[in-house]
């Protein structure tokens, strides 16, 4: 089936550093890739998403580029702040009619940002 | 507030008692998701609505559980029977499915976190 994979944190920076968090996946179409964040008491919400091969998201100074010759979609931001300190999911979506639209998530990457 | 809300926020309940958590998605959204996510893990798939009709169910979904969107607003979502390991977040989802559109964008409830004692 379907999975993802997300390097493990959590992820402790300083303020102004550059962010990778890798993710790479599993996937028996054509899926679409996200990234979700979740802050400290509040819900998932979208960060950034892209829905084909080369197709690069980007919301907020953060971006992923959808890469399908290596099935990954890494998240980077060239200068974090002490308020990009949450939980980041990658996750995907098979296109096709019959999944449903369904997220399959990675295990999610604390990052914990330094003043 | 016109995003998706979830109730309760928090239960506490005893093994064996049954529990019912409610969802009501953002108005208009004909889909509706219900995702399970234990510590540590990100959330995992439990079932979907397309309006009232309950079009997939996953294999995490025993028979304890049952799902229902009677008229294809809010959603419930009951577990008899409550064991330890339903201890978990309960989280909730909408969208707007549009035909010929490979995905519609999830907007995701606050969850309700189940402690069973």
């Amino acid at each position: 089936g379907d999975s993802v994979t997300q390097m493990e944190g959590p992820v402790t920076l300083s303020e102004e550093a550059f962010l990778t968090i890798n993710c790479t996946y599993t996937a028996t179409g054509y899926p679409s890739l996200f990234w979700y964040v979740q802050y400290p008491g509040e819900g998932l919400q979208l960060l950034l998403k892209a829905t084909k091969a080369d197709d690069k998201g980007s919301n907020k100074g953060f971006e992923a580029t959808y890469r399908k010759e290596t099935t990954s979609f890494h998240l980077e931001k060239g200068s974090v702040q002490v308020s990009d300190s949450a939980v980041y999911f990658c996750a995907l979506s098979e296109s096709a009619v019959e999944y449903g639209n369904k997220l399959v998530f990675g295990a999610g990457t604390i990052l914990r940002v330094k003043s | 507030d016109t995003g998706v809300s979830q109730n309760p926020r928090h239960k506490i309940t005893k093994r064996g008692q049954n529990v019912t958590f409610r969802c009501d998605p953002i108005s208009e959204h004909n889909r509706l998701y219900w995702y399970r996510q234990t510590l540590g893990q990100g959330p995992e798939f439990l079932t979907y609505f397309q309006n009232e009709a309950q079009l997939e169910k996953s294999r995490l979904l025993s028979d304890r559980f049952s799902a229902e969107r009677p008229k294809g607003s809010f959603s419930t979502l009951e577990i008899q029977r409550t064991e330890q390991g339903d201890s978990a977040m309960y989280l909730c989802a909408s969208s707007f499915r549009l035909s010929g559109r490979s995905h519609n964008e999830q907007f995701f409830g606050p969850g309700t976190r189940l402690t069973v004692l």
